[in-house]
């Protein structure tokens, strides 16, 4: 049981190329995130998907697409990256269990993206 | 303007001591979480404290949710190296707030000198 995977670990981008981060989760999971973590500021919400077929925006989505290809995988796309995009970006997935507060959120270890 | 506050930013202690860390806001919460995240991996949860004034306990932590609740504290007692890390709170503002949605701290740092 994996949990919940990113791929890739480590990346480094030049101004203006694009890439794909790709997360997957194995836990059947409703709802899935995807965060950037920057020093001093927590982790901030770029989009989510509350459920296979939908996806919506957090705070910080400028500059960023998201897919949710199906119930397992959820990808974040930066389609001309710039170094104020240079961030840790981690993915998490979750599911309401029985009363408002029994939701655990499982997050990924995280992909550390460089943009010269 | 962070809506949560987390204090202090960094925290170098000794194995053995005893310490604090606040996370602090003008708003009410109705729920709020405490994660704790190691170097390279993702947030891990510890904690959700629901009710105004809870104290819930996790081995050598302590955990407790202002009466008002718009704020919270962890208690480490005898801290040990391996609880080095950023200990994250983050809190729902609605009881319909997904997780995923809530608003998280900024984190402190907490480094357990041998």
């Amino acid at each position: 049981n994996a949990g919940v995977t990113q791929t890739p670990k480590f990346q480094v981008l030049k101004t203006g190329q694009s890439m794909t981060l790709q997360c997957a989760q194995d836990m059947n999971h409703n709802s899935m995130y995807w965060y950037r973590q920057d020093p001093g500021m927590g982790l901030r919400l770029i989009y989510y998907s509350a459920s296979e077929g939908t996806t919506d925006k957090g705070e910080v989505p400028n500059g960023y697409n998201v897919s949710r290809l199906n119930k397992r995988e959820f990808s974040l796309r930066l389609e001309s990256a710039a170094p104020s995009q240079t961030s840790v970006y981690f993915c998490a997935s979750s599911v309401r269990g029985q009363g408002y507060f029994n939701e655990k959120l499982f997050f990924g270890s995280g992909t550390q993206l460089s943009v010269l | 303007t962070q809506l949560l506050e987390q204090s202090p930013q960094f925290l170098s202690i000794q194995e053995g001591e005893n310490l604090t860390v606040y996370c602090n806001s003008s708003s009410v919460f109705s729920s709020l979480q405490w994660y704790r995240q190691e170097p390279g991996e993702g947030p891990v949860l510890l904690v959700t404290v629901v009710t105004g004034g809870e104290v819930k306990k996790l081995k050598r932590l302590t955990f407790q949710f202002g009466d008002a609740r718009k704020d919270s504290s962890l208690h480490i007692t005898a801290a040990q190296p391996g609880d080095t890390g950023l200990y994250l709170c983050a809190g729902a503002l609605t009881y319909n707030t997904n997780a995923g949605k809530s608003t998280f701290g900024d984190g402190t740092t907490l480094t357990v000198k041998p």
